[in-house]
């Protein structure tokens, strides 16, 4: 039972486009959701989080935009780089739970 | 960063031998995480620790024990490794149950 789906394994995108990466949830009893961003042979890194009281989120380059009636989250990335070329998950938690649930994550490849 | 380490970085073991990885944390964090990341699933809960003695299961743990003793380490073992648990493994740490990760640099382990 996956609650949370990322149903693009891979993204390309040219450098200076916008990328956008989405997610769906089943869970409607998730209040907080994250995106993460994870380069090879490295630990996932924190990037950007929403509550469910919010529907956008902003932080320089990185938007993340939540429908929560189409239990839907979205990571925009504008002006896509060079650097931003790695895997993204996505995750969820409902208060209290103390963990969090992660999708299967989507490959963002940035061209030149 | 934060001061979160794993050791090995690397281990390859044979079928049905013990194998134990361990999570050093200098932040004090209450949270302590285990992960297995494997291509398709994203990050799958194994274990998790709210404090020294207190630990609970994820979505992935059987075949799978833990231990903490003192709030920096945190000891993922394998009792009798088996090939499906071949996969890369992360520990995360949190101050708090809602919120972001801190993720270590991983452990490859193979079993053949």
């Amino acid at each position: 039972d996956q609650q949370v789906k990322q149903n693009s394994p891979s993204l390309s995108v040219q450098e200076g486009r916008i990328s956008i990466l989405n997610c769906d949830y089943t869970n409607s009893m998730f209040d907080y959701f994250l995106w993460y961003k994870k380069y090879p042979a490295e630990g996932p890194t924190f990037l950007i989080s929403i509550s469910s009281i919010k529907d956008k989120n902003e932080d320089g380059r990185f938007t993340v935009f939540l429908n929560k009636s189409a239990k839907h989250l979205s990571l925009h990335i504008v002006p896509s780089q060079p650097g931003d070329s790695a895997v993204y998950f996505c995750a969820a938690s409902v208060e209290g739970a103390q963990k969090l649930v992660f999708g299967q994550g989507t490959r963002l490849t940035i061209n030149p | 960063d934060a001061g979160i380490t794993q050791s090995p970085r690397h281990k390859v073991t044979e079928t049905g031998t013990p194998v134990t990885l361990r999570c050093h944390q200098t932040e004090n964090h209450r949270y302590m995480y285990w992960y297995r990341q494997d291509p398709g699933h994203g990050l799958r809960l194994i274990h998790y620790s709210y404090g020294v003695k207190d630990t609970d299961k994820g979505e992935v743990s059987d075949g799978y024990s833990v231990s903490r003793s003192k709030t920096e380490d945190f000891l993922l073992t394998l009792e009798s490794a088996t090939s499906s648990q071949t996969s890369v493994y992360f520990c995360a740490i949190t101050p708090a149950a809602l919120g972001e990760q801190y993720f270590g640099p991983g452990t490859r382990l193979t079993v053949t």
